[in-house]
């Protein structure tokens, strides 16, 4: 069974600073990653995806994650952190089962970050 | 906004009783799929659908129940409510199912009181 973990429920950075949010994975094959923020009263908005083209990904809004298979890790990273970053963020695996070598696609979260920003 | 449309945004109801939660995917979105966020277990897969077909099934409970109808909104069913049922349901759609990015609706708030 796959599964995320995410490593930190809260993280403190300053505006400005550099933002790292942990997330390994656990999968039998190369999975489908994501990383999704949901801000206060709304739902989850995709950032970015790795589905095995470049191992580096960049996002929206200046964020970017980089694929490590040796450490099965996923962290998400900002070099600068803005006061409209603070928000929840979830790391997400889909698994590649399914019929004819497509996957069903839903996806396994991990228990979330909470990244705050201080002025 | 994703253009997954969910209704209604709030929904308070008293244990036993039964709701239906309604979603609309994207215009052109065959794939469905409903999740549970709470506190205690986060956000949990609860059940797909695939062009009007159950695709994939997760931790959801005998009381709920889904369907995807012809023209692809779905809804979920929850009944025999209980307060642990009080969560954040989402709706979300995709092109197929294979790889690509869910888009997520605005949620749906249900209180069992």
């Amino acid at each position: 069974a796959q599964s995320v973990t995410q490593l930190g429920s809260h993280v403190s950075v300053s505006e400005g600073a550099l933002v790292l949010l942990r997330c390994n994975y656990s999968s039998s094959v190369p999975p489908y990653l994501f990383w999704y923020v949901q801000y206060p009263n709304q739902g989850l908005q995709l950032l970015l995806k790795y589905t095995s083209a470049a191992t580096l990904v960049k996002g929206i809004n200046g964020f970017e994650a980089e694929f490590k298979k040796s450490e099965t890790s996923f962290h998400l990273t900002k070099p600068s952190a803005h006061m409209s970053d603070a928000a929840e963020y979830f790391c997400a695996v889909s698994d590649r089962s399914g019929a004819g070598g497509t996957s069903y696609g839903k996806l396994t979260f991990g228990q979330g970050t909470i990244l705050t920003v201080h002025p | 906004d994703s253009g997954v449309t969910q209704t209604p945004k709030h929904l308070i109801t008293a244990t036993g009783q039964r709701v239906t939660l309604r979603c609309s995917p994207r215009s052109g979105d065959l794939s469905v799929y409903w999740y549970q966020q709470s506190l205690d277990q986060g956000l949990q897969f609860l059940i797909q659908y695939y062009n009007g077909e159950e695709r994939a099934k997760g931790n959801i409970l005998e009381r709920f129940s889904a369907q995807q109808f012809p023209d692809l909104h779905s809804e979920l069913n929850l009944s025999s409510l209980e307060l642990g049922d009080s969560a954040l349901y989402f709706c979300a759609s995709s092109v197929v199912g294979q790889g690509f990015e869910q888009y997520f609706g605005p949620g749906t708030r249900l209180t069992v009181t």
